[in-house]
């Protein structure tokens, strides 16, 4: 088992809908999790971080923590074509594979 | 600079040739990972130190492959008698703290002929 799980996708939403990207992790120790965002050929980029169980709004973002099920989320709301990327769950330095999504004019 | 710089960004090497990548992390963090990214993968693990230590190698993939930060702030990736399978974007990230939120240099692409 990977330390890091994400569902590969892809995801295709309309634009204007919400996205919603799922991640599940094995190390109970976590404290940091994080979502960073790829465009094709450039590096990740960060765009959340979340600390504790809850969930915490940016913006269009609202990342989901629950510890006790080891599972984190994203959602994006109002998706828009630039939104179009693979967002990359992290935790203690390990990355999922990625979910590539595709918000669809 | 203000952020991660890597370099060179492009390197194409002969099979079996060594390579040397390097990364310059933002000033004052401590953390620094490198990762491989190949094609439609996310950034796999190689290695992390915390200043000049390297306290996890877990994800080197062979002993062809080395890191080092000896005074803490900048690091050397190594890649000794490169193979095709080490084609791949190398990418360096540095954090304030080992938990803390990474930053990302533009990555090495590297390609094995």
């Amino acid at each position: 088992q990977k330390e890091v799980e994400q569902n590969s996708g892809p995801l295709s939403v309309p634009e204007g809908a919400i996205a919603s990207l799922n991640c599940t992790y094995s190390d109970r120790g976590s404290q940091s999790f994080f979502w960073y965002r790829q465009y094709s050929g450039k590096s990740p980029e960060l765009i959340m971080s979340i600390y504790s169980n809850g969930d915490k709004e940016d913006g269009r973002f609202t990342a989901q923590l629950n510890k006790a099920s080891q599972y984190v989320s994203l959602l994006i709301r109002d998706s828009q074509p630039s939104d179009s990327a693979t967002y990359l769950c992290a935790v203690l330095g390990r990355f999922g594979a990625g979910t590539r999504l595709t918000v669809k004019p | 600079g203000a952020g991660v710089s890597q370099s060179p960004r492009y390197k194409v090497a002969k099979r079996g040739q060594d390579v040397a990548l390097r990364c310059d992390p933002i000033s004052g963090h401590v953390s620094l990972f490198w990762y491989q990214q190949a094609l439609g993968q996310g950034p796999e693990f190689l290695t992390y130190f915390q200043n000049e230590a390297q306290l996890d190698k877990s994800g080197l993939p062979s002993d062809r492959f080395f890191a080092e930060r000896p005074e803490g702030s900048v690091s050397t990736l190594k890649i000794q008698r490169t193979q095709q399978e080490d084609s791949a974007v190398y990418l360096c990230a540095s954090s304030l703290v080992q938990e803390g939120e990474a930053f990302f240099g533009q990555g090495t692409r590297l390609t094995v002929v």
